[in-house]
């Protein structure tokens, strides 16, 4: 079975600066997809990035960047000149490739704080 | 576009009585899925409905139960209720292409079920 883990249960940043959030994961398959999804107090589940298995290179959205590592099975989050509103919960996630991808396996999340 | 929505968004219920959560998916989507969220945890996949029937289930007793309509919307069933049932309930709804490709599923915003 799948599993994702995250080892750091808070993390802050100041505003403008950059922080990293850390993943690991176990699988056997070789091609797969990481996801980062962003939980704001409103509960609701984002999308923030998403990673394909088979591409060397490291996605990239606008602020947001992943650092992946497949052979260490390490898929790490970095977000540049944080701002007040990335302050969530994020969680690293793997979708099981059966039935469209449709469970998600969630690791524990990483309560974000930024302040001022 | 409506996304995805669910009702009701709080609930209070009393150990051993039942409660049905409802969803109605994004525009478009064929398949809803229902995760189970303990407070600062990571959600935890139930069970995925397509086509009106259960595709695939996560590790819960059968207490927890659900259903599809024709018009895709589901419910979430859970009889007997424990106090360990109190938790966010999220709906994720998809659009089903085939087991071999994704789409991105969307979330709503939860029902947060309390049972005292």
């Amino acid at each position: 079975a799948q599993t994702v883990t995250q080892s750091q249960p808070e993390m802050s940043v100041q505003e403008a600066e950059t922080v990293t959030l850390s993943c690991t994961y176990d699988t056997s398959e070789s091609d797969y997809y990481l996801f980062w999804y962003k939980q704001p107090p409103s509960r609701q589940m984002i999308l923030v990035i998403r990673q394909e298995a088979y591409k060397q290179q490291n996605a990239t959205e606008n602020r947001f960047s992943v650092n992946f590592q497949k052979a260490a099975k390490s898929f790490s989050l970095k977000i540049s000149d944080s701002q007040l509103g990335d302050a969530a919960m994020y969680f690293c996630a793997y979708p099981d490739r059966g039935t469209s991808y449709g469970k998600l396996t969630f690791g524990q999340g990483t309560i974000l704080t930024v302040h001022p | 576009d409506a996304g995805v929505t669910q009702s009701p968004t709080h609930l209070i219920k009393t150990r051993g009585q039942q409660v049905t959560l409802r969803c109605s998916p994004k525009s478009g989507h064929d398949t809803v899925s229902w995760y189970q969220q303990a407070l600062g945890q990571g959600p935890q996949f139930i069970f995925q409905y397509y086509e009106e029937e259960e595709r695939q289930r996560g590790n819960f007793p059968d207490r927890f139960s659900g259903h599809q309509f024709p018009n895709y919307s589901s419910e979430l069933n859970v009889n007997a209720l424990l106090l360990g049932d109190s938790a966010l309930y999220l709906c994720a709804s998809s659009r089903s292409l085939g087991d071999s490709l994704y789409t991105e599923a969307f979330f709503g915003q939860g029902t947060r079920l309390t049972v005292v």
